[in-house]
């Protein structure tokens, strides 16, 4: 089975400061990995993915996150954050066969401050 | 293209009583996924359905149930409501099962038990 662990509950920042999110994964076989976002009041929508490939991932926004197998992480990364970014960001795993569902983290509060 | 469609948006029950939320997927997908979400346990996966079978099925009393229509939509009912079901019930729907394909959320409903 899959695990997921956000790190941080909540990431306070200041506008235009750079911010990462933390996101370490547990699996017994190689997986696909995910960021998505909640704004409030609204459901779900993908950041971005990794499949395969290049460990660097560009995703929506300015967002990019990079997979790193050895430590099992998938950090999310913004280099000048902005009061829009506020929201919800949620990590998410599944093994790169069969159809098993997502499993997602608790999810990180990031609040932009002005 | 319309999106996620789920109603009701909030919906106030009482213990006891039972409850059937409705989600319409984005035309053309077949996999419609539920999870609820709560502050303390983030997302958790309730089922999935595709071609009006369920798939999977996550670790929830035999009090949750769902099912899905030819059309895609699909319903899921809540009986004999608990305190602890209060939450938002997230729908997602994709075009097919693999896994590296984006879940397309709804906005939720809303559901508050007293």
């Amino acid at each position: 089975a899959q695990s997921v662990t956000q790190l941080d509950s909540q990431v306070p920042v200041f506008e235009e400061a750079p911010v990462e999110l933390r996101c370490n994964y547990s699996s017994s076989v190689s997986v696909y990995l995910f960021w998505y976002v909640q704004y409030p009041n609204q459901g779900l929508q993908l950041l971005l993915k990794y499949l395969s490939g290049s460990t660097l991932v560009k995703g929506i926004n300015g967002f990019e996150a990079e997979f790193n197998k050895s430590q099992t992480s998938f950090h999310l990364r913004k280099p000048s954050v902005h009061i829009s970014d506020t929201a919800e960001y949620f990590c998410a795993v599944s093994p790169n066969s069969g159809n098993t569902p997502l499993v997602f983290g608790k999810g990180t509060r990031l609040s932009v401050i002005a | 293209k319309a999106g996620v469609t789920q109603t009701p948006r909030y919906l106030i029950k009482t213990r006891g009583q039972q409850v059937t939320l409705s989600c319409s997927p984005i035309s053309g997908h077949r996999s419609v996924s539920w999870y609820q979400q709560t502050p303390g346990q983030g997302l958790q996966f309730l089922f999935e359905y595709f071609s009006e079978t369920q798939r999977n099925k996550g670790n929830f009393p035999g009090r949750f149930s769902g099912r899905q229509f030819s059309n895609s939509r699909s319903e899921m009912n809540v009986s004999t409501l608990e305190l602890g079901d209060s939450a938002l019930y997230l729908c997602a729907s994709s075009l097919n099962r693999g896994r590296t394909g984006e879940l397309f959320f709804g906005e939720g409903s809303r559901l508050t038990v007293l």
